[in-house]
């Protein structure tokens, strides 16, 4: 069975730095890319970017550049997201979810989500 | 950026009713490569978002027959039909044919 299983909730101070991880299981790690995408309260979900597990090639979406780095651990088969210079508008849940294919891109698994809490 | 734009924004059903939600694209989802990548996702209260359908009409896999999408170019629909009570939450549709990926707004879909 296909898990992934995000770390819990965080609450960080304007400024400061978070890692977030998703620890996958029950399917070949370095076989797929994992997504990231935030979704803040009420509103529409945001991709953020891509990893593949195999090697670490990402893809951001534009909007999330030198805001957001993606990194994978192979050995555990974990991704990770470090979101950076932390502001109110980054308090949101974010997910990871397995892209089936980047050629034919759907998010096929999820994490359970992770809220962020941006406050002093 | 591609705008998803989902109709309605909320929708009332009875149980055992059909309903339909549109989403249309600010520019064409077909693909180079010919395909398009349109999908749906339906977010129950407080959980993740899990996927419906892909490249506009494929059902995934364990996903009931009662859940149909179709359209083409910018203009797609997601048909349910027999609506159950599980069938409640947030509807999403979401490309993959132009970066960066986007998502509507959503459609809250609700008892009457």
């Amino acid at each position: 069975e296909v898990q992934l299983q995000q770390s819990g909730a965080e609450l960080v101070k304007p400024g400061a730095s978070v890692k977030l991880s998703c620890k996958t299981s029950g399917y070949t790690f370095s076989n797929y890319y994992m997504s990231w995408l935030k979704q803040m309260p009420g509103q529409n979900i945001e991709w953020i970017g891509n990893i593949y597990g195999g090697n670490g090639g990402t893809g951001y979406n534009q909007k999330f550049k030198g805001k957001a780095t993606l990194t994978v651990d192979k050995s555990s088969s974990t991704a990770y997201m470090d979101l950076s210079s932390l502001t109110s508008e980054d308090s949101a849940v974010y997910f990871c979810a397995r892209l089936i294919t980047i050629a034919a891109p759907r998010f096929d698994y999820w994490g359970q989500g992770v809220m962020v809490t941006v406050s002093s | 950026d591609v705008v998803m734009t989902q109709t309605p924004v909320s929708l009332s059903v009875s149980l055992g009713g059909q309903v339909s939600i549109s989403c249309r694209s600010s520019q064409s989802l077909v693909h180079n490569n010919g395909n398009t990548y349109l999908s749906w996702y339906l977010q129950k209260p407080g959980q993740s978002p899990q996927l419906l359908i892909y490249k506009v009409s494929n059902r995934f896999s364990g996903i009931s027959d009662r859940f149909s999408g179709s359209g083409s170019g910018t203009d797609f629909t997601l048909k349910i039909s027999r609506v159950e009570p599980d069938d409640l939450g947030v509807y999403y549709c979401g490309q993959g044919t132009q970066y960066p990926w986007t998502f509507g707004g959503g459609t809250k879909l609700e008892l009457k």
